[in-house]
Formats: C-alpha cells, structure tokens, sequence
C-alpha cells in the first residue's frame, strides 16, 4: 500500500525553464493537495484538486503556475519560466475526503533548484 | 497575515523528560487542529489531532491541549527520546473549509 509518490525528489532547473512535479495519491484518495515551504518558512498552501477540478487555487500564484489532476494518471503541478525565487520543497498531500477527520497525508516533496 | 504561530523556532530537551510544544491562532472560527512532524528531506507525517470540542487528546506518548479561550495549543512529548528530534507543525482548519494553515515549526532537539 504505497503512500503519496512524488517524482522527481530533487530538480534543477535553469531560469527560464520549464519544472514539472508529479503526485500520485495514496489508493483510495481523490483528493489532492499542493503546499510549497519556503527556506526557514512553513507550508504554505497552493491549490486543493479534485479529479478534474480544481477546487481552490488561492495559494497559486496567478502567474507561471498551474495544477491539473486528471481523470488518469498523476497531478501535475506546472512551474513555467521558474525564477529563482520558486526554488523551495513542493509537497503533495491526499485524502480520502473533505470533512473534519481527515488529515493529510505527505508526500516526501520535490525540491525544486533554480540555478 | 500569520493566522497560525509556533513562536518558539526549536526547542532542546534531555532524553526522558517532557517536550512541550507551543502553537497560537487568531482565528475563532478554526475548528480542528493537526500536529505533523518532519524529518529531514522528507514529508509530514501525522501525528495527532484535536477537534474545537475537546480539550485534550492522547495518543501514547503524545498528548494535545486545547486552550481555546486562550487560543492556544500545545503538545506534550512524554518521555521525550532522541527518535522525536525533527521539526513540528501545528495546523489549523477553518470551520467548514479543506485547507488547512500551518504554522512555521518548531525545531527540537532531544539530547541523549
């Protein structure tokens, strides 16, 4: 029984570039969530995904940054044109519902590198 | 706008006596709380919780305190031993939402 898998671990990228980090939550969770933590920060929420939709994407920046989670396959979260200052751990987290119960559970995160 | 505060950044404590680890929120209208707990270049992991009704809640060594006319929060580690080292979060729900708001996380150190 996997838990919440995140690839890649660690990414580098050149200013400019395009990053790309996938999540596949843990069986039996449709629920999916992003939070990025900053250097010496705490999590910080960036989007709540259900299948196919994006429920809240108020953490997101407007710009550069998008989410999807498809009906097959992982979540995806998209950083276009990465700046330096999108260097931070990206952590995905799932469950099975929304109600109060329902704590998350992490992914061990994607460190993002911006060189 | 930090509606979640862990005011201590790390904590030290001896191998067998209590860590207590403090968390503070502005928001009346928070209704569960989360403690995680982290280890190095890996994810939260869950540690306990407590609902807005309660006061208190214990989970073997891990016990949550629930103040909420104080707004206040903490979680007491008894005995502490070294494998509780890592950084702690404490997070909070607003009544009826998903999203839970963390705090920034207390760092400690349990010496053998």
């Amino acid at each position: 029984n996997a838990g919440v898998m995140q690839n890649p671990r660690h990414l580098v990228r050149r200013r400019g570039q395009e990053a790309r980090l996938r999540c596949s939550p843990m069986k039996g969770h449709s629920h999916v969530y992003w939070y990025r933590q900053l250097p010496e920060e705490g999590l910080k929420f960036m989007v709540y995904l259900q299948k196919e939709n994006i429920i809240d994407e108020s953490g997101m920046p407007k710009e550069r940054f998008s989410a999807e989670f498809p009906k097959e396959g992982p979540s995806i979260l998209r950083i276009q044109q990465v700046v330096r200052g999108d260097s931070a751990a990206y952590f995905c987290a799932s469950s099975p519902g929304q109600g109060a119960a329902y704590g998350y559970t992490f992914g061990s995160g994607t460190r993002l590198t911006v060189v | 706008d930090q509606q979640v505060k862990q005011n201590s950044p790390s904590l030290s404590v001896q191998e067998g006596r209590i860590s207590i680890l403090n968390c503070d929120y502005t928001n009346s209208m928070f209704d569960y709380f989360l403690w995680y707990k982290k280890y190095p270049a890996e994810g939260p992991t869950f540690l306990i919780s407590i609902s807005s009704i309660k006061d208190k809640n214990e989970d073997g060594r891990f016990t949550v305190f629930l103040n909420k006319s104080a707004k206040h929060l903490s979680l007491h580690i008894v005995p502490s031993q070294p494998g509780d080292s890592a950084v702690y979060f404490c997070a909070a729900r607003h009544s009826g939402t998903y999203k839970y708001i963390f705090g920034t996380g207390t760092r400690l150190k349990v010496l053998a």
